[in-house]
C-alpha cells in the first residue's frame, strides 16, 4: 500500500487564488519532499522538511508538516497557470528505506 | 547544466522485442533510481544502484535487468516485452549513498514505451 496518499485528486482553482493539497502518510518518517511534474516531463523537486520542522517557505510555496497526525500540507498563494501541474509527496527515512511516492494531485489554474 | 538525461524519449515495441533505456547523469551522484508512472499508480521503483558496481531489486523488478555501466550511467533491459511493461520510466539520481531517502532526487524527463 502506498506510504504517502495526497489529497485531492485534483484540484481546479483560477489564477491569483491559493492552491493547498494534502498529504497523509502511515509511518514515521524523516523528512517529506514534495515535487512537480508538468505534463510530458520528468519529476521536479520543490522542497523537503524534515521531522524535527513544522512551516518551511519557499517562495510562493508554503510547506507545513504535523508528525503527530502523520499529515503534510502544500500551500501555493497566488496561483499562475503556469503553477498547472501534478503534484507528489514523498516521504523518507532510515525506517523506510526508500523514498516513497504518493499518487498525486492534479492542480489546473485557469486564467 | 544537463542533469539527467534518458534516451530515447518515446519507443514502440512488439511483444517479445527487447530494448535497453539509457539513464545519464553529470552531477557526480552517487544513487541512481529507475521507477515506472502508470496512471493511478504513482511512481514504483524497479532498480536502483546505490554507488557504482551494486544494483538492488526495487518493488516491481520482474521482467527487467539493470546495469550500472560506470558512475554517470544506469541502463534498463527489457529482455521480452510484454504488454504490461507499456509505461513511462523515469531514472533519477540522488547524491549520498544507499537508497538515502533524505535527499532531494533528481529525474530525467522520462521514456515513453508502449509495447504492442
Amino acid at each position: 500500500s502506498q506510504q504517502g496518499e495526497e489529497d485531492p485528486q485534483a484540484l481546479s482553482i483560477q489564477e491569483g487564488e491559493n492552491a493547498t493539497m494534502n498529504c497523509s502518510y502511515k509511518t514515521s518518517i524523516n523528512n517529506l519532499q514534495w515535487y512537480r511534474q508538468n505534463s510530458g516531463r520528468g519529476l521536479v523537486h520543490l522542497i523537503l522538511i524534515r521531522s524535527n520542522e513544522r512551516e518551511k517557505h519557499s517562495g510562493r510555496l508554503r510547506v507545513t508538516l504535523d508528525t503527530s497526525k502523520k499529515s503534510s500540507s502544500l500551500l501555493i498563494t497566488a496561483s499562475r497557470a503556469a503553477d498547472t501541474a501534478s503534484y507528489f509527496c514523498a516521504t523518507g527515512g532510515s525506517t523506510l528505506g526508500r523514498l516513497y511516492f504518493g499518487r498525486g494531485t492534479q492542480l489546473t489554474v485557469w486564467p | 547544466n544537463a542533469g539527467v538525461t534518458q534516451t530515447p524519449k518515446f519507443q514502440v515495441l512488439k511483444t517479445g522485442q527487447s530494448m535497453t533505456l539509457q539513464c545519464a547523469q553529470d552531477m557526480n551522484h552517487n544513487s541512481m533510481y529507475w521507477y515506472r508512472q502508470d496512471p493511478g499508480m504513482g511512481l514504483r521503483l524497479i532498480y536502483y544502484s546505490a554507488s557504482e558496481g551494486t544494483t538492488d531489486k526495487g518493488e516491481v523488478p520482474n521482467g527487467y535487468n539493470v546495469s550500472r555501466l560506470n558512475k554517470r550511467e544506469f541502463s534498463l533491459r527489457l529482455e521480452s516485452a510484454a504488454p504490461s511493461q507499456t509505461s513511462v520510466y523515469f531514472c533519477a539520481s540522488t547524491s549520498g549513498s544507499g537508497l538515502n531517502s533524505n535527499q532531494p532526487q533528481h529525474f530525467g524527463d522520462g521514456t515513453r514505451l508502449s509495447i504492442l
